[in-house]
């Protein structure tokens, strides 16, 4: 696609169950970002991606937060347990290196 | 030190003003500034990006001032217009697309017709 995809765009949970989003970037970009954005609030780092080189998850907020990454493509953010707090819109964004910063639509997550 | 500080939280424009948006940082390691705007509903979009080698950048009505030795940075709108009503970020990494961005906390502008 022209842009980098996420899915679901809209997701309601109920607390303690586990979530998985997903994020399509765009082709040729070999680094991948994902970020938190709460209602009102800026863009809270989670993890960075960049090529075959360990992620930077120095941004994850606890371990009930993790993502994957195959290769240069699809990226998966899971979050387990969901707390009423995980509520938020989760953005990714992608970029070649050097490269602009290109943004999804994000995933918002509400959790009941 | 990864912290990026913004200011205002929300601005209120009359159409053709100047809006001005602040933002500082800590870490001398910063050496690319970039502006996103966003729309509701939206991802946010690069609007404009400076390195600390130039004082000033322009594209069109938007300008950024860069001050490094107060490790300051702002955006100017000249010539506001309703359409430019949106939440707009500064951030800061060290390189461009190499390294995770740190964003400020958001200017929610809202530019009067």
């Amino acid at each position: 696609g022209a842009g980098v995809s996420q899915s679901p765009s809209n997701k309601v949970t109920e607390k303690g169950k586990d979530v998985e989003l997903r994020c399509d970037p765009i082709s040729g970009h070999t680094a991948l970002y994902w970020y938190r954005q709460r209602l009102g609030q800026g863009l809270e780092f989670l993890i960075y991606f960049q090529g075959n080189s360990a992620p930077d998850k120095s941004g994850l907020p606890s371990d009930r937060f993790s993502a994957e990454r195959t290769g240069e493509s699809v990226s998966t953010l899971t979050i387990q347990r969901t707390q009423q707090e995980d509520s938020a819109v989760y953005l990714c964004a992608s970029s070649r290196p050097a490269g602009e910063l290109f943004f999804g639509e994000g995933s918002r997550l509400t959790v009941l | 030190q990864q912290q990026v500080k913004q200011s205002p939280q929300s601005l209120i424009v009359q159409k053709g003003g100047i809006s001005i948006i602040n933002c500082a940082y800590e870490n001398t390691a910063f050496d690319y500034f970039p502006w996103y705007q966003q729309f509701p509903g939206k991802g946010p979009a690069l609007l404009i990006a400076i390195r600390p080698d130039v004082s000033e950048k322009k594209e069109g009505r938007f300008t950024i001032s860069f001050n490094k030795s107060a490790k300051q940075f702002s955006l100017h709108i000249m010539d506001s217009q309703p359409g430019d009503s949106a939440t707009y970020f500064c951030a800061a990494s060290r390189g461009k697309g190499t390294y995770k961005y740190i964003f400020g906390t958001g200017t929610r502008l809202k530019v009067l017709a």
